[in-house]
């Protein structure tokens, strides 16, 4: 059965450093990854997504993943957060089902 | 376009009443999700349908729970008698095409308190 990690439930950072949100996967076939978004009482959106090719995934509003296979990651970067990246932050893992299956979420708090 | 569109945003019941959640799905979208959201275990996958026929219901709790897709564009999500510890915020989620490729669309989501 597949599962996500995602090894912190809140993460704080300063306006304009750099942020690394941790999630790692657990599935015994070929996976396809994902990161959605929720800001206050608000549904999720989707980030970005892995489905196969280059590893290294742009999204919106300037975030990157980068799919690791060996280590079972897929962690969400961005070099410069701004307040308005304030928000729950979910990594998701789906194979050859059609299931989508969330990780616990990491809220991330920006301090100016 | 409208996105998806789930009703009510608040529900306020005491434990033993019916419930029932509604959700309107993207037109020419062919699956929905029900999705539970709590602090204790994140966001827990319900149920799911693809062209109006269900999937899979193991995410459903117990027989307290259901939920009916009668046609391509409404599906309720019920539960009868409802107790404390329903109280979540639930969403409905479409796509068209599967996980694999098709992008979630989430509404904004049915907060439900049962006290």
């Amino acid at each position: 059965a597949q599962s996500v990690t995602q090894l912190d439930s809140q993460v704080p950072v300063f306006e304009e450093a750099p942020v690394e949100l941790r999630c790692n996967y657990s599935s015994s076939v070929s996976v396809y990854l994902f990161w959605y978004v929720q800001y206050p009482n608000q549904g999720l959106q989707l980030l970005l997504k892995y489905l196969s090719g280059s590893t290294l995934v742009k999204g919106i509003n300037g975030f990157e993943a980068e799919f690791n296979k060996s280590q079972t990651s897929f962690h969400l970067r961005k070099p410069s957060v701004h307040i308005s990246d304030t928000a729950e932050y979910f990594c998701a893992v789906s194979d050859r089902d059609d299931k989508i299956i969330f990780g616990k979420g990491t809220r991330l708090h920006i301090l100016p | 376009d409208a996105g998806v569109i789930q009703s009510p945003r608040h529900e306020v019941t005491e434990m033993g009443q019916e419930v029932t959640l509604r959700c309107k799905p993207i037109s020419g979208h062919d699956y929905l999700f029900w999705y539970r959201q709590t602090m204790m275990r994140g966001l827990e996958l319900l149920i799911y349908f693809n062209n109006n026929v269900p999937i899979d219901d193991s995410g459903m709790p117990e027989d307290r729970f259901s939920a009916k897709m009668p046609n391509a564009s409404f599906s309720t999500l019920k539960i009868q008698p409802s107790e404390p510890r329903d109280s979540a915020v639930y969403f409905c989620a479409s796509s068209f095409g599967t996980g694999l490729i098709g992008e979630l669309f989430f509404g904004e989501g049915s907060r439900l308190t049962v006290l």
